[in-house]
């Protein structure tokens, strides 16, 4: 069965530090992979998403991610963080060729000034 | 566009009695997806329609879980009766279809507490 997999459920950094949230996935093949983040009280809002092709997207707000097929990951990245990014993001798996999408657990972001 | 609509925000009830949450998706969507969030289960699929009808309902817990969309532009999601346990926020999100690729877009939320 598919899953996804975020091993960090709390992660504190201070503002203006590189960042990196992890995320791996159980799939038999290359699945679509997105990552969401989630502002408190707010719905999920879409960051960036890999389908194929360059292995390095680029997403909003000057988030990045790789995707790493050897490694069944696909890492969240930003070099300086803001006080404002502080959220909580989520990786998620499309499994190819059907509309759904299976989510992490989640990390929880929190950014000291 | 005002995005995917929720209503109501916070709704309080007594367990047993009856709930539902409505749900406006973005105008032109084809797909609505209904999610439940709680911090034991982090977010799960609860079921999804295209174009109206029901594709997947493998993920609503259990018969008190319903969900109707009879047009394009309006779904419900019914808890009858309701239990401690379906606390919970519940969010719906719409996306034009193509395979999976599309970005799925969320409304606020509905925060469910069930005493």
């Amino acid at each position: 069965a598919q899953s996804v997999t975020q091993p960090d459920i709390h992660i504190t950094v201070s503002e203006g530090a590189s960042l990196e949230l992890r995320c791996n996935y159980s799939y038999g093949a290359t699945p679509y992979l997105f990552w969401y983040v989630q502002s408190p009280g707010q719905g999920l809002q879409l960051l960036l998403k890999y389908f194929s092709g360059d292995t390095l997207v680029q997403g909003i707000k000057g988030f990045e991610a790789e995707f790493k097929r050897s490694q069944s990951s696909f890492n969240l990245r930003k070099p300086s963080v803001h006080w404002s990014d502080a959220a909580e993001y989520f990786c998620a798996v499309g499994p190819y060729n059907t509309d759904k999408l299976i989510f992490g657990t989640g990390t929880r972001l929190q950014v000291f000034p | 566009d005002a995005g995917v609509i929720q209503s109501p925000r916070h709704e309080v009830t007594e367990m047993g009695q009856e709930v539902t949450l409505r749900c406006k998706p973005i105008s032109g969507h084809d797909y609505l997806f209904w999610y439940r969030q709680t911090m034991m289960r982090g977010l799960e699929l609860l079921i999804y329609f295209n174009n109206n009808v029901p594709i997947d309902d493998s993920g609503m817990p259990e018969d008190r879980f319903s969900a109707k969309m009879p047009n394009a532009s309006f779904s419900t999601l019914k808890i009858q009766p309701s239990e401690p346990r379906d606390s919970a926020v519940y969010f719906c999100a719409s996306t034009v279809g193509d395979r999976g690729k599309n970005e799925q877009f969320f409304g606020p939320g509905t925060r469910l507490t069930v005493l």
